[in-house]
């Protein structure tokens, strides 16, 4: 059974960090790309950033783009999300997301939720 | 980017049909595969994967759920609606970074 256990949310001030983690089980870890996907409180959901299964591709949303930045570790079937310079509109429970064949969303963990505020 | 236009509620009654649209600013269509998927949010879960490639039933989904269309025009049907589906439903486009989705269409019982 495929499981992603994200850990890490919390209340953060504005301007500080925060680093997510994303515990994956279950499948072959370091077959499949993988994303970050975040939801704002009663929002719809919004791409965050994808990293392909070596690392080689890696893409962010304009959004999060040289604040955030996804890595990886295969041997430890871990993703992360490094938080820099966080901001009230980073307000959101964040979901790690592991890719299908073409790029589809397939499987999705139950989220953290982080809170920018002071 | 492209974009991914639903309308933001559908009022069905149990036992009917309901369609769900998804209209993209750009084709989404490559290889003759629609790179467009659909997932169903219920209130406090995750979202799930309903349909991938446009018309691909994901596994444990059941057969009332179908996707159609292709290019830039997309639907999700339901058939016939349970009160289990009460959700909102989601498009998403693969196609292209950065990846996007619809805003969202919350199903309602009429």
């Amino acid at each position: 059974e495929v499981q992603l256990v994200e850990s890490g949310g919390g209340l953060v001030q504005p301007g500080r960090s925060l680093k997510l983690s994303c515990l994956a089980s279950g499948f072959t870890f370091s077959n499949y790309g993988m994303n970050w996907i975040r939801q704002a409180p009663g929002k719809g959901l919004e791409w965050v950033a994808s990293i392909s299964s070596s690392s080689s591709y890696i893409y962010y949303a304009d959004t999060v783009k040289g604040r955030l930045t996804i890595s990886r570790d295969n041997a430890k079937n871990t993703l992360y999300l490094q938080m820099t310079s966080l901001r009230s509109e980073d307000t959101a429970l964040y979901y790690c997301v592991r890719q299908g064949y073409r790029d589809w969303f397939a499987y999705w963990g139950q989220g953290t939720l982080v809170t920018v505020s002071s | 980017d492209i974009v991914l236009t639903q309308s933001p509620t559908l009022a069905v009654s149990l036992e009917q049909r309901g369609t769900i649209s998804c209209k993209t600013s750009q084709n989404v269509d490559n290889y003759g595969i629609s790179f467009m998927h659909w997932y169903q949010q219920k209130p406090g879960q995750q979202p799930k994967l309903l349909i991938y490639e446009g018309s691909n039933l994901a596994s444990g989904i059941p057969a009332r759920f179908s996707g159609s269309g292709s290019g830039t025009d997309f639907t999700l049907t339901i058939d016939p609606v349970e009160a289990d589906d009460i959700a909102t439903y989601y498009c998403h486009q693969s196609r292209d970074y950065p990846r996007t989705f619809g805003g969202g269409t919350k199903l309602k019982l009429k």
